[in-house]
């Protein structure tokens, strides 16, 4: 059982939106602004989305986009494109004890 | 482009050890800014973090894996390693290392992982 609830899939068709979500507790997302998203896509390496919520490193489309609500933060894509399917991963600092906690990762589809 | 490449026995007995090296080029393991981590990833499963290390030694560990792991540094050579005692099946997994920023953390540059099998 992973630190951080994502939900185990979601769907788009080309050109909408899709947000996924990834809750859990003060002592993680909710207590620090150091939540990160991976994208992976089958048999790669995680690639960083997002970093300490809602910043995108550079290279990233501003398709992409991080936003957090007190225990759960969310990435949103739009305007989805097939390349986006992937599964995401959400990770935030969990303090000095356990540094860090993932998500159980989001099957992103792209109808 | 900073790269990090993994290097290790893709197959590891029960109860034994599992070494991994992980080789950083075109940029120092030295940089105060950075720390040095690994992940991993059972088949078909999600992320694990395991630990990370700075070019001086300190190391924060998974506390659900603490008391098996250890990474260390070389700094002579540009590389990080892991060692995971005792392994057991569970322990199965693509084990990625990553570069990690700042201290809240988060991973900008991965390896692409290696397998390693626990297997008789």
């Amino acid at each position: 059982q992973s630190a951080l609830t994502q939900p185990p899939s979601a769907s788009g068709s080309p050109g909408q939106s899709v947000t996924i979500s990834c809750t859990g507790t003060s002592s993680d997302v909710g207590g620090y602004n150091y939540v990160s998203w991976y994208q992976q896509h089958p048999g790669k390496a995680p690639k960083l989305m997002i970093f300490e919520v809602s910043k995108r490193p550079s290279g990233v489309p501003d398709r992409f986009s991080g936003s957090k609500s007190g225990n759960t933060a969310s990435l949103t894509v739009s305007g989805l494109q097939a390349e986006d399917e992937a599964d995401y991963y959400c990770s935030s600092y969990a303090g000095s004890n356990n540094l860090v906690v993932f998500g159980g990762g989001t099957k992103l589809t792209v109808l | 482009q900073l790269q990090l490449q993994e290097s290790g026995p893709g197959l590891v007995k029960p109860s034994e050890t599992l070494s991994l090296t992980c080789t950083v080029s075109s940029g120092s393991i030295s940089s105060s800014s950075y720390h040095w981590g690994w992940i991993r990833q059972p088949p078909g499963k999600g992320l694990e973090w395991i630990g990370i290390i700075n070019h001086g030694g300190s190391t924060y560990y998974s506390a659900s894996l603490k008391s098996r792991v250890t990474i260390s540094v070389d700094t002579s050579k540009n590389h990080f390693s892991l060692k995971l005692s005792s392994v057991t099946a569970a322990d199965t997994a693509v084990y990625y290392c990553a570069r990690y920023v700042g201290t809240g953390g988060h991973n900008d540059y991965w390896g692409q992982g290696t397998l390693v099998t626990v297997s008789s």
